[in-house]
């Protein structure tokens, strides 16, 4: 089975903070994603890689980097964290087919 | 403008009754479609698929069915169990194109025993 592993489950950080999300995968898939999910508006992509250094922007980028120098790790980058980036924030790896999560890490601004 | 939609917020269904959630979606070019069901705090494991040369899937309790000219599907799940409470969201992918998913906004199932 592929496993996605996020590094944190929960987070609590402060606004203005730099703050830095990894997701590792053990398979070697090519295509990793990044989401997050609000209470009403689903699952929302933030970034997404298909290839090492290669990064597009997905639907809500404002506010976010990313970064993939190896094929495993995606890490998702809060420039300078804000209130309204309080969110469950969702990594994905895609293999043939579906996508396959990792746990999630929950973070809170304050 | 959002291209799947999931306008039950909520759905309560007995245990041992049939629970029916749907989906809508505007992109015609979509021909891959997939369901999740998402626990609190966890992330979404993947349910059921279905590609548009089909118009039904069935796995064990699950059965997706997808009606390509009204642009329309569903998930039965026959019986609920109280297992099955969780969120539930449908996906959906043009494969000849990008490779990402849209998804939609989720529905609240709730299976009362």
């Amino acid at each position: 089975d592929v496993k996605v592993t996020q590094s944190s489950r929960y987070l609590v950080k402060r606004t203005g903070e730099k703050v830095f999300l990894e997701c590792v995968q053990d398979m070697d898939h090519e295509n990793m994603f990044w989401y997050r999910q609000d209470p009403g508006l689903g699952l929302r992509l933030i970034y997404f890689s298909y290839d090492v250094k290669m990064k597009e922007k997905g639907d809500i980028p404002e506010g976010y980097s990313v970064s993939r120098e190896k094929k495993e790790r995606f890490s998702l980058i809060l420039e300078s964290a804000s209130t309204n980036q309080t969110s469950m924030y969702l990594c994905a790896t895609q293999g043939s087919g579906g996508y396959t999560f990792g746990s999630g890490t929950r973070l809170t601004v304050v | 403008d959002q291209q799947v939609k999931q306008n039950s917020p909520s759905l309560s269904v007995q245990e041992g009754r049939i629970s029916i959630l749907n989906c809508d979606y505007t992109n015609s070019m979509f021909d891959y479609f997939l369901w999740y069901k998402k626990y609190p705090a966890e992330g979404p494991t993947f349910l059921i698929s279905i590609s548009s040369i089909k118009d039904k899937n069935e796995d064990g309790r699950f059965t997706v069915f997808l009606n390509k000219s009204a642009k329309h599907l569903s998930l039965h799940i026959v019986p609920s169990q109280p297992g099955d409470s969780a969120v539930y969201f449908c996906a959906a992918s043009n494969l000849r194109g990008a490779y990402k998913y849209i998804f939609g906004t989720g529905t609240r199932l709730k299976v009362l025993a």
